[in-house]
């Protein structure tokens, strides 16, 4: 069973860099897009962007100037990181896997739990 | 971008009773690339179905989508206690993927 676990701090600094890991257990990273997605509080969802495990990006337009993200397939990890961050970015943040490379399978398959993070100084 | 727009926000039902969800796109999704997702309070999200009518695994046959377009249908026959949550509809026929803004099914 693929699971998936994100961690990173819970609180960060307006202005400053939010940054989170996603560890992937149960199956090998490699051949999977990764995604991150978000949930501000009473709120719907928001994907953020995605990366294959080649290092390709693909990322939403409305938040593509301030996202970076990065993979690790030593660790069976990825990570994003979210610049310039104010109170809008106060969310909880989901990792997930996308079921294949293909368009057809280019849904979300398996979902972490989700971690708060809270923009405050 | 696709604008996912659901009906009704919320639904107040009894177990045992009919769920019919409804997603509508602000364009056509195209090869009805479209998933539904069920989230619980602290958990993770659950893919239900993919492709806008087929289940994913392990989920009951209680569950169904349909439609094709710009207009689709979750539907669960008959609610069981678990099945009182969130569900949203997402599309991945194109870039940035969306999400509706969820339909919540609550207990009457």
């Amino acid at each position: 069973q693929v699971q998936l676990q994100e961690s990173g701090p819970g609180l960060v600094k307006p202005s400053e860099t939010l940054s989170l890991t996603c560890t992937v257990s149960g199956d090998f990273i490699s051949y999977y897009y990764w995604s991150w997605i978000r949930q501000p509080a009473g709120k719907g969802l928001e994907w953020i962007g995605r990366i294959y495990t080649s290092g390709s990006t693909n990322y939403n337009p409305s938040l593509e100037s301030r996202v970076t993200m990065s993979v690790d397939t030593s660790k069976n990890q990825f990570s994003l990181k979210l610049n310039s961050v104010t109170a809008a970015d106060t969310a909880v943040y989901y990792c997930a896997r996308t079921a294949g490379y293909s368009g057809s399978l280019n849904y979300f398959d398996y979902w972490g739990q989700g971690t708060l993070v809270t923009v405050s100084s | 971008e696709i604008v996912l727009t659901q009906s009704p926000g919320t639904l107040s039902l009894s177990p045992g009773e009919r769920a019919t969800l409804s997603c509508r796109a602000s364009q056509r999704v195209g090869n009805s690339y479209l998933a539904w997702i069920q989230q619980n309070p602290g958990q993770a999200p659950r893919l239900l179905i993919y492709g806008a009518s087929s289940r994913a695994t392990g989920i009951p046959d209680r569950f169904s989508g349909s439609g094709s377009g710009t207009d689709f249908t979750l539907t669960i026959s008959r609610l069981e206690p678990e099945d009182f949550a969130v569900y949203y509809c997402q599309q991945y026929a194109g870039s940035p993927w969306t999400f509706g803004q969820g339909t919540k099914v609550e207990i009457k």
